[in-house]
């Protein structure tokens, strides 16, 4: 079975600053894909950014981007120029390929971010 | 665009009732979710369905029993409500990914249910 660990509960950034929040995951796998959702307190689950194991290129999009370990297991993602929108609670996600598109979670990182 | 409907948004019940949560999804997806969310634990996986008639057990299915008698629809059954059960609920779908991955969840905005 697929485990995924946040090890960050809480973490507090600045507004325009950069945070970095980080994930690990243990599989056997070697096709996978990983994800990171946001959850504002709407309690809307919002997709952020995705990445493919197969593939070496980080993921970006616009002010979000990962550093993807493959060999390490890591799965971190980074926040620029961080808004006050950007407050919420952010989820790491796994998924093995051919399985019908489950997903494991990690238990989450609370994002603060402070004017 | 509805996409991903739940019902009701908030429930509280009592020790021992039942009630039906319900999904509804206009995208014509193919598989469709149940997730609960406990503080400390994030989005535990409770059923699932690959297709119209069929379901599935996923990572903590006791207490609970789901229906997919429509490919538009996913039912979430508690027969005999546990404080065990209080939880955020959230339902997902997605289209067919061939393995592929290919396919984003989408999800409903939860059902917040209190057993006492």
């Amino acid at each position: 079975a697929q485990t995924v660990t946040q090890s960050q509960p809480e973490m507090s950034v600045q507004e325009a600053e950069t945070v970095t929040l980080s994930c690990t995951y243990d599989t056997s796998e070697s096709n996978y894909y990983l994800f990171w959702y946001k959850q504002p307190p709407s309690r809307q689950m919002i997709l952020v950014i995705r990445q493919e194991a197969y593939k070496q290129q980080n993921a970006t999009e616009n002010r979000f981007s990962v550093n993807f370990q493959k060999a390490a297991k890591s799965f971190s993602l980074k926040i620029s120029d961080s808004q006050l929108g950007d407050t919420a609670m952010y989820f790491c996600a796994f998924m093995r390929t051919g399985t019908a598109s489950k997903l494991t979670f990690g238990t989450g990182t609370r994002l603060q971010v402070t004017l | 665009n509805a996409g991903v409907t739940q019902t009701p948004k908030f429930r509280v019940l009592k020790t021992g009732q039942s009630m039906t949560l319900l999904c509804a999804q206009d995208m014509n997806h193919e598989y469709m979710y149940w997730y609960r969310q406990d503080p400390g634990m994030g989005l535990r996986l409770i059923h699932y369905s690959v297709g119209e008639g069929t379901t599935a057990k996923g990572e903590v299915p006791d207490g609970y029993n789901v229906s997919r008698l429509k490919k538009q629809n996913f039912l979430l059954g508690l027969e005999s409500a546990a404080p065990s059960q209080t939880s955020v609920y959230f339902c997902a779908s997605s289209a067919r990914d061939e393995g592929w991955g290919n396919s984003p969840l989408h999800f409903g905005n939860g059902t917040r249910l209190t057993v006492t």
